[in-house]
């Protein structure tokens, strides 16, 4: 079972640069959401989907934007990167709202 | 003010003993969730327990138990035979339901605490 699966699992980006996160669920989960990690930190959420076509604000959107074409897929963008977006980024999806969260393996962003 | 505190940064215990890791939760709702997670070192987020607050009885998962003390709003993780693989980071997280005005789709984390299972 592949779960969610998430690409790059690594990148190192200048500044300026911009860059998509992919993201993909294949256990037709409604709601999935986009968490970065800093180090030392809990996660804080960027943006979250609970269906095809709706996205909305988490804790720490700027400098991000999402779309949801899809049950399947949920990219995030950066535009502009800076070094302030240097983190750790986690998608994840659960099945019904409040439910338990299922995780991709993360993608390490670097931002020079 | 946070909604999920974790207080100990980092734990030790010794192989084969108990360990209880701390979480305290703020919220004004009376429905709500509260979720630990495990990241190991090799980064990945894997869901151990969870407690909703309408729940009587204490959450238990095999070795895992949550302490849950609602008049305290506390919800402590419980982790019994402690085996060196469960040496890891540990996140409590909350979902809290409509009336906080927030939301009932996103989980809000604590910092975490670092366990170290020691032979």
């Amino acid at each position: 079972n592949a779960g969610v699966t998430q690409t790059p699992k690594f990148r190192i980006l200048k500044i300026g640069q911009s860059m998509t996160l992919q993201c993909a669920q294949d256990m037709n989960h409604n709601y999935m959401y986009w968490y970065r990690q800093d180090p030392g930190m809990g996660l804080k959420l960027i943006y979250y989907s609970v269906g095809a076509g709706i996205t909305d604000k988490g804790e720490v959107p700027n400098g991000y934007n999402v779309s949801r074409s899809t049950t399947e897929d949920f990219p995030l963008r950066l535009e502009l990167a800076a070094p302030s977006q240097t983190s750790v980024y986690f998608c994840a999806s659960s099945s019904r709202e409040g439910e338990k969260l299922f995780f991709g393996s993360g993608t390490q962003l670097s931002v020079l | 003010a946070q909604k999920i505190t974790q207080t100990q940064p980092g734990m030790f215990v010794q192989e084969k003993e108990a360990v209880t890791l701390d979480c305290t939760y703020d919220t004004s709702d009376q429905s709500y969730g509260l979720f630990w997670y495990k990241q190991p070192s090799s980064g990945e987020m894997i869901f151990l327990i969870y407690q909703g607050s309408y729940d009587e009885q204490n959450a238990t998962e095999g070795r895992y138990s949550l302490n849950f003390q609602k008049a305290r709003k506390s919800a402590n993780l419980v982790i019994s035979a402690s085996q060196l693989g469960d040496s890891a980071m540990y996140f409590c997280a909350m979902r809290e339901g409509w009336n906080s005005g927030g939301s009932n789709y996103k989980l809000t984390f604590g910092k975490g605490t670092l366990l170290t299972v020691n032979p």
